[in-house]
């Protein structure tokens, strides 16, 4: 299983990009990149997916360079209801083996 | 139906006690999974059920059985369980491995006194 490193907190503003990277120096051919969000006392929602280069929803973007040890998840514009923790998660294409690793905390100020 | 609903929302225990946690989905997903999460810690995987069968058992203690009765059922019966079991527990389910695209339950807050 690759290992992910993330920060464990931000700080942002209002209306700023946030952009927040993992490492995954160890990711195999057939590994996929997840994000989650999680609030308190809830379950983690699922953000976005990718495998390689750019990937755009309506809530958020994922950037994957080209040797895909690194991913970043970036946030248009935040407000302070994306104060959360996020996950990032690094999964072998065919298994159920969804690891979180620490997550990073993002606090959006005013 | 995008949800996953985990029922009772609450559970308070004793350690002597046998209870059960259920959680139900019904979009038609065929991998369900338990975890186990502390304070200000990631969830924490303990089983993965796929096709109604146990395909992961994280080494978790024989006090914690899961059950999959169909594939929109999951269960996970607690007995004699300690206080530092206490967590928020929570039900996910995905369409096949999904490559790490799962949608989780609200979770169950568990206490064991």
């Amino acid at each position: 299983l690759a290992k992910t490193t993330q920060p464990i907190s931000m700080d942002s503003y209002e209306g700023q990009e946030v952009n927040i990277t993992c490492s995954h120096n160890n990711i195999a051919t057939n590994d996929y990149i997840t994000w989650y969000q999680q609030f308190p006392s809830q379950g983690p929602r699922f953000i976005i997916q990718g495998y390689k280069t750019k990937v755009t929803n309506e809530v958020a973007s994922l950037f994957i360079p080209a040797d895909r040890k690194s991913s970043t998840l970036s946030l248009p514009r935040v407000s302070l209801s994306d104060t959360a923790v996020y996950y990032c998660l690094v999964v072998a294409s065919g298994t159920y083996k969804y690891i979180f690793g620490t997550g990073t905390r993002l606090k959006v100020l005013a | 139906d995008t949800e996953v609903t985990q029922t009772p929302k609450h559970l308070v225990m004793g350690m002597t006690n046998k209870k059960s946690l259920k959680c139900e989905q019904h979009m038609g997903h065929r991998a369900m999974y338990w975890y186990k999460q502390k304070a200000k810690k990631p969830p924490e995987l303990m089983f993965v059920y796929s096709y109604e069968k146990l395909s992961i058992n994280e080494s978790v203690p024989s006090r914690f059985s899961p059950e999959c009765p169909n594939s929109s059922l999951l269960n996970l019966h607690l007995h004699a369980l300690q206080p530092e079991d206490s967590a928020l527990y929570l039900c996910a389910s995905s369409q096949d491995s999904s490559e790490g695209k799962a949608f989780f339950g609200q979770g169950t807050r568990l206490t064991v006194v």
